[in-house]
């Protein structure tokens, strides 16, 4: 069964300041998503990563995505408060439908 | 594009009684769509996946008697809550495929807040 892990769980940051969450998963895939929640409302996407070495950047946040390692990263460049939300990646399991979703990273971006 | 909605957005119901929510392709045909539920600070868990004209496949641990879905037409999914109970209060949150899209991204609904007392 398709697992995926998510880290760290909650990250408090300053603003100005870089960080870089990680998603693992455990077996073949080639459709890795990152979306953004915040609280009471639906998901957001953020990127779609479909092949290794992928890299999409949109404003402060850039993910990456190495599927030999199973590894995708969403890096948050100078973070600012309006960042603050919980982050999602996801994984789509190769020829299968389903999409399984990390526990999601809570980041709270201080003044 | 790619617009997703649901319906209600929030209810509160009383204990036993059963709950219809609706999920719809606004602008394009999904032949799949898919049911997800979140509990407070928790993530999404897969419910079931819904084809049209078929019967959903529900995962491991998810009571089909009690979680009654039906994918009637290409843009219009349902999920009943029979005899809802306060452990069933939660967001619940559908997704669908477009049809024609070759990169097979799930576009999220805004979520349906159930609250049953």
């Amino acid at each position: 069964e398709l697992k995926v892990e998510q880290n760290p769980l909650f990250l408090s940051m300053q603003e100005g300041k870089n960080y870089t969450i990680y998603c693992n998963y455990s077996t073949t895939s080639d459709r890795l998503y990152w979306y953004r929640q915040d609280p009471g409302k639906s998901l957001e996407s953020l990127f779609v990563l479909l092949s290794n070495g992928a890299v999409k950047q949109e404003g402060r946040l850039m993910a990456s995505l190495d599927t030999k390692a199973r590894l995708s990263t969403l890096h948050i460049t100078a973070a600012v408060h309006d960042l603050s939300a919980t982050y999602f990646c996801a994984v789509e399991e190769y020829n299968n439908n389903d999409m399984r979703f990390g526990a999601g990273t809570r980041l709270t971006v201080k003044p | 594009g790619a617009v997703v909605s649901q319906h209600p957005s929030r209810v509160i119901c009383k204990s036993g009684t059963s709950v219809k929510i609706e999920c719809r392709s606004l602008d394009f045909q999904a032949t799949t769509m898919f049911w997800y539920r979140q509990f407070p600070k928790q993530s999404l868990m897969l419910m079931a996946t819904s084809n049209e004209g078929s019967k959903a496949t529900y995962e491991q641990g998810v009571e089909k008697d009690k979680f009654l879905i039906n994918h009637a037409s290409l843009t219009l999914s349902t999920l009943t809550v029979t005899s809802a109970h306060p452990e069933d209060s939660s967001f619940y949150i559908c997704s669908a495929r477009d049809r024609l899209d070759g990169g097979n991204e799930q576009f999220f609904g805004p979520g349906t807040r159930l609250t049953v007392l």
